[in-house]
């Protein structure tokens, strides 16, 4: 079952500008991780923000983690083209990782 | 090193055939999944191996599909008898085996079903 629910579903925007994408889940996690699928194919990861830790960067890209909400956001900032693509978050099951439904983002030039 | 790699990178076949996917993942690692998505749609998991453990299989849809892994290491997924709801890209994942650690994808197998 999928616990993680990525918002919005879609999103489109202006390349150069930012873009947020949220997560929400429903039970205690461990961590929390976010990839990148381009084209349907495979998941590449890009960040992993444990329980206990509130924001981590990585390049342009920030995450946020609120345990008390169950959520977490994905802030990508100066988009660019070769950003579009959908996103996942994944949170830590019993042994394996329990996935959203995932958020399509849309670079126009 | 090198990642997961997956064959055939797209398989068309016809209502009724078997057809066979493999899966090679990266070295070392004890966990292997595979998970299965339809266009516009999240990951489905489908199976799961952990080292010489009975692997889960809670998430293969019906009877047939099934999956084995040989060594601990190359797995193959299997559908027989394939439908044409059986559409879809089916990604293959390994990681460390640890709970929550990050997964490794291949590139998927786009099967299609005529």
């Amino acid at each position: 079952s999928q616990q993680g629910e990525e918002d919005p579903q879609a999103l489109s925007i202006q390349e150069g500008e930012n873009a947020t994408m949220n997560c929400s889940y429903k039970t205690s996690i461990n961590n929390l991780q976010w990839y990148r699928q381009n084209s349907g194919r495979g998941l590449v990861h890009l960040i992993l923000i444990r329980s206990n830790e509130r924001e981590k960067h990585s390049g342009r890209l920030r995450v946020t983690l609120d345990t008390s909400k169950k959520s977490s956001s994905l802030l990508i900032t100066a988009s660019r083209a070769a950003d579009t693509a959908s996103y996942f978050c994944a949170t830590d099951g019993n042994y394996q990782l329990i996935w959203g439904a995932g958020t399509k983002l849309i670079i126009k030039p | 090193g090198a990642g997961v790699s997956q064959s055939p990178s797209n398989k068309v076949t016809e209502k009724g055939k078997d057809v066979e996917l493999r899966c090679d993942p990266i070295s070392g690692h004890t966990a292997l999944y595979w998970y299965r998505q339809s266009l516009g749609q999240g990951l489905e998991f489908l199976i799961y191996f952990q080292g010489n453990s009975a692997p889960d299989k809670s998430g293969l849809p019906s009877d047939r599909f099934s999956a084995e892994r040989t060594g601990g290491s190359v797995s193959t997924l299997t559908i027989q008898r394939t439908q044409q709801e059986d559409s879809a890209v089916y990604l293959c994942a390994s990681s460390l085996g640890l709970a929550g650690k990050t997964q490794y994808f291949g590139p998927g197998t786009r099967l299609l079903v005529l």
